[in-house]
C-alpha cells in the first residue's frame, strides 16, 4: 500500500528557534497533502492544504507566516515552524492525497 | 462549518461482544464519510469510507458502517470484536462533494478490548 514518511519522528528545540518537518510519499507521487496538529487528548485538527507548484492554503486561524509550507515536489512538502514558542508543542501529522489520504506517523514537537 | 462527534471517549468491551461507535455530523448538503483506525504507536489507517449508493458499507478486518442520512449519522459496527481491534477510532467527513478532500476529523473514540 501507498506509505507517508514524516521526519523527523520528534524533535526537541528551544524557544525562538525554527523547526522544518518533511513529509515524504514514498512510492506514489501526491500534488495535495495535508497537514494536522493534534492535541493531547484532541482529534486532528486540519492546519492547511498543501499543493505542489501552488502556495498552501490555510484553515482559519492558522498563522501562515509562522507555519510555513513548502510542496516542492510530488513527494515532499515541508512544514516549518518558525520561532517557535511552548504552545507550538504539539503532535504534527501529515497525509497525501492519492485516491484516498494515506496518513504519515506523525512528529512529535516539544519546545522549551 | 462542519463538525463531527463521536458519542464515546472510551468504551471498553470483552472479546466477542458487539460494537457499535456512534458518529454523527452536521453539514445539510453532500457529504462523504470515513472511518479512521490509529492502532498503537501506529499511523491513521483507512477502515471504510462512505461515498454514495448502498449506506451500509463494509471495510477492512470485519468492519461495517451504516449511513444514514435522515439522521446525519455514520456509525461503525462489529459483531464480534477481538483483542487486536484495541485501538483509537475517528470519524471523518469530508463534505461539500469533493472527493478525498478536506477532512474534519471527531474527537476519537478509544476501544480496549479485554481478552
Amino acid at each position: 500500500g501507498a506509505v507517508v514518511s514524516q521526519h523527523p519522528s520528534w524533535v526537541i528545540c528551544k524557544s525562538g528557534t525554527s523547526v522544518k518537518i518533511e513529509c515524504r510519499s514514498l512510492d506514489f507521487q501526491a500534488t495535495t497533502m495535508f497537514w494536522y496538529r493534534q492535541f493531547p487528548k484532541q482529534s486532528l485538527m486540519l492546519m492547511a492544504t498543501s499543493n505542489e507548484g501552488s502556495k498552501a492554503t490555510y484553515e482559519q486561524g492558522v498563522e501562515k507566516d509562522k507555519f510555513l509550507i513548502n510542496h516542492a515536489s510530488l513527494t515532499l512538502s515541508t512544514l516549518t515552524v518558525t520561532s517557535a514558542h511552548p504552545e507550538d508543542s504539539s503532535f504534527y501529522i501529515c497525509s497525501a492525497l492519492y485516491e484516498t489520504q494515506y496518513f504519515g506517523p506523525g512528529t512529535r514537537l516539544l519546545v522549551l | 462549518a462542519q463538525s463531527v462527534s463521536q458519542h464515546n471517549h472510551h468504551v471498553i468491551l470483552s472479546e466477542a461482544a458487539s460494537l457499535e461507535l456512534g458518529c454523527n455530523y452536521s453539514y445539510g448538503g453532500t457529504v462523504n464519510l470515513f472511518w479512521y483506525v490509529q492502532y498503537p504507536g501506529q499511523h491513521l489507517q483507512l477502515l471504510l469510507k462512505y461515498f454514495s449508493g448502498d449506506p451500509l458499507v463494509k471495510g477492512i478486518k470485519g468492519f461495517e458502517a451504516e449511513f444514514i442520512k435522515s439522521k446525519f449519522s455514520f456509525n461503525l459496527r462489529k459483531p464480534s470484536v477481538q483483542w487486536s481491534d484495541t485501538a483509537e477510532y475517528f470519524c471523518a467527513v469530508n463534505a461539500g462533494g469533493t472527493s478525498y478532500g478536506k477532512l474534519t476529523f471527531g474527537q476519537g473514540t478509544i476501544l480496549t478490548v479485554h481478552p
